[in-house]
């Protein structure tokens, strides 16, 4: 298996555009997740689904920010408009399931809002 | 959701063992306590996990105190390519997110 595939891995845009993030999860896992990254704040989860369905969006930053799981091959993350402050490294990570399942993390997007 | 706390950063000889330690004196008894590491300009990579027994595999062992409010990651022999960021984090039922802690900063001297 190739592992959790991020498009694309850097990302430079003007503030107020659009942005989309992509996800493909590893093929069999029923959970996916995306995480943020920068050096004031850390690792931090954003939102996870299961079997496609949102469960916990409590760290999604504000209404600028919305995610979605079409299938189980698919995820986006979209921001807009965005920010300077948007400006991190995205994970996305997949499992099985379970909270004893490993999480496997892909390469990371590098998002640079200008 | 219990915390952990770990050192921010930690030395190590190439090719001596590594004892990371984590406390996590609020744990409950079925919370799962994983190890995760990041290395530079990467994601984090799962390094291990155990519940109350010590656990080995190929990359490290994992030593659990008795009462479970602390725990140890054992690198048995460093290298170079384990200088990383290690997280210890704890997980349980219905709690499938990791919520990573500022991590341990380990630093191999070659």
């Amino acid at each position: 298996d190739a592992g959790v595939i991020q498009s694309p891995r850097h990302e430079v845009t003007e503030m107020g555009q659009e942005v989309t993030l992509r996800c493909k999860p590893i093929s069999g896992h029923d959970y996916l997740f995306w995480y943020r990254q920068t050096m004031m704040r850390g690792l931090e989860l954003l939102i996870y689904f299961n079997n496609n369905v949102p469960i916990d969006d409590s760290g999604m930053p504000e209404d600028r920010f919305s995610a979605k799981m079409p299938n189980a091959s698919f995820s986006t993350l979209k921001i807009q408009p965005s920010e300077p402050r948007d400006s991190a490294v995205y994970f996305c990570a997949s499992s099985w399931g379970s909270h004893t399942d490993t999480q496997y993390f892909g390469p990371g997007t590098r998002l640079t809002v200008l | 959701d219990a915390k952990t706390t770990q050192p921010n950063s930690m030395e190590s000889n190439e090719e001596e063992p590594v004892h990371l330690p984590c406390n996590h004196s609020t744990i409950s008894g079925t919370d799962y306590i994983h190890w995760y590491r990041q290395l530079p300009s990467q994601g984090p990579e799962y390094v291990i996990h155990g519940l109350t027994s010590n656990v080995n595999n190929r990359m490290a062992s994992l030593a659990i105190a008795e009462d479970r409010k602390s725990s140890t990651l054992i690198l048995h022999r460093a290298t170079l390519r384990d200088a990383a960021v290690y997280y210890c984090i704890l997980t349980n039922f219905g709690n499938e997110k990791l919520t990573f802690g500022t991590g341990t900063r380990l630093t191999i001297i070659p």
